[in-house]
């Protein structure tokens, strides 16, 4: 099992340029997470999906960020347009049944 | 609101110590509580969890305590050694899949 894939590892792009994280999940986990970790602000969820059905974006920070999940093995953030205070780590996570949370490598975004 | 509570932020032991680090959770129904270690750089990785039908959990040096009524739980390491040191996040569920993450803890154990 690959676990859960993140790309890019790294990230820098200019403000208010778009910036799009993907991820695959663990094939047979039925949730996504995307989480985002500062040192401010510790791991946040922004928002997660059921099935490929969003279910909770209470976490999103404004209306910059979207994501999607248009199947089961793949699933993306995009911030437009990106901003230097959304420079952090965005980590995906998956769980199946047994409900423990498998993070993604993360990446690494850096807006200037 | 939905919040999770961690001590400490910080923790520094000698090897070969105990450490203990401290969540309390405010959602009387979360009913699932896992513990993640962070090294630096890395993606958190889940370590032990416990579920409410249970008040203790054990695996080798690590050990998980619940108590429900009064809404804590506890991470219990015993003889300490230097690849230990990390930042531990306790998390807790809330309304079903969603879990909150308490703040860390950076455990740094001296040899």
């Amino acid at each position: 099992d690959a676990g859960v894939i993140q790309s890019p590892r790294h990230e820098v792009t200019e403000m208010g340029q778009e910036v799009t994280l993907r991820c695959k999940p663990i094939s047979g986990h039925n949730s996504l997470f995307w989480y985002r970790q500062t040192m401010m602000r510790g791991l946040e969820l922004l928002i997660y999906f059921n099935n490929n059905v969003p279910i909770d974006d209470s976490g999103m920070p404004e209306d910059r960020f979207s994501a999607k999940m248009p199947n089961a093995s793949f699933s993306t953030l995009k911030i437009q347009p990106s901003e230097p205070r959304d420079s952090a780590v965005y980590f995906c996570a998956s769980s199946g049944d047994r409900r423990s949370l498998h993070f993604g490598n993360g990446t690494r975004l850096t807006v200037t | 609101g939905e919040n999770v509570e961690q001590h400490p932020s910080t923790l520094s032991v000698q090897e070969g110590d105990s450490a203990v680090i401290k969540c309390t959770y405010s959602d009387s129904a979360s009913n699932y509580f896992p513990w993640y270690k962070q090294e630096l750089g890395k993606r958190p990785q889940l370590i032990i969890d416990i579920r409410s039908n249970v008040g203790e959990k054990k695996d080798q040096r690590i050990a998980v305590t619940l108590n429900k009524t009064a809404k804590h739980f506890s991470l219990h390491i015993t003889e300490t050694q230097p690849e230990d040191s990390a930042v531990y996040f306790c998390a807790a569920s809330i309304g079903g899949n969603k879990l909150v993450f308490g703040a860390g803890t950076i455990l740094r154990v001296k040899s």
